[in-house]
């Protein structure tokens, strides 16, 4: 089983409906974080939290939530879905008290979101 | 503000070819640089890293290239495989600050041709 799963997949949905994307991970990390890739733009954080009561925005959160509900689970929502937040969605997990050091980042296989 | 610039957005070299992709950063507080390798239908993974006190990381074919003068760092990959097709970003932090403060590049498409 993949240390950080995210569900859906793949997703196509209606402008206007609300999505959720979920997150969870077996790496027994603290920090989580949300990132979204466009073409040409890179990796670009949503958000991220240090545990289950510390949120906090990234470059990017206008038109995004999320909910940390426990140590291993993370989702993030589009309460409206827009057009342009179509994109490839990534979940990811680091652990500052770890051998592999603090920046090192695990990363899921990403859900990939269509708004129409 | 694009904080670090990647070049070139694309490339093709034929196999044991050596691909360089080059980076630029503006900030010279940061202190660590990693690239990351991203398989198609595959999050990105950690594949080398480098810090400023060294000019030169090797791990296997992938070499990092680093010079703080010129606020510039670079990857070579040395005998290139079909294999190592895929999406490259570089990146760039200020390692106290952890990776909320991880400043990626616009990716490299990487295709290693037979």
């Amino acid at each position: 089983d993949a240390d950080v799963t995210q569900t859906p997949r793949n997703r196509i949905t209606k402008t206007g409906k609300r999505i959720m994307l979920e997150c969870s991970q077996t790496k027994g990390h603290d920090r989580m974080y949300w990132y979204r890739q466009d073409p040409g733009l890179g990796l670009r954080l949503i958000y991220y939290s240090f545990d289950v009561k510390d949120i906090n925005k990234g470059e990017i959160s206008d038109g995004y939530s999320v909910s940390r509900q426990a140590q291993a689970k993370f989702s993030l929502s589009l309460e409206s879905a827009i057009p342009n937040q179509t994109a490839l969605y990534f979940c990811a997990t680091s652990d500052p008290g770890g051998s592999s050091g603090a920046n090192v980042l695990t990363f899921g296989a990403g859900s990939r979101l269509t708004v129409l | 503000q694009q904080q670090v610039k990647q070049s070139p957005q694309s490339l093709i070299v034929q196999k044991g070819g050596i691909p360089i992709i080059n980076c630029a950063y503006e900030n010279t507080a940061f202190d660590y640089f990693p690239w990351y390798q991203q398989f198609p239908g595959k999050g990105p993974a950690l594949l080398i890293a480098i810090r400023p006190d060294v000019s030169e990381k090797k791990e296997g074919r992938f070499t990092i290239s680093f010079n703080k003068s010129a606020k510039q760092f670079s990857l070579h990959i040395m005998d290139s495989q079909p294999g190592d097709s895929a999406t490259y970003f570089c990146a760039a932090s200020i390692s106290n600050f952890g990776n909320e403060k991880l400043t990626f590049g616009t990716g490299t498409r990487l295709t290693i041709i037979p």
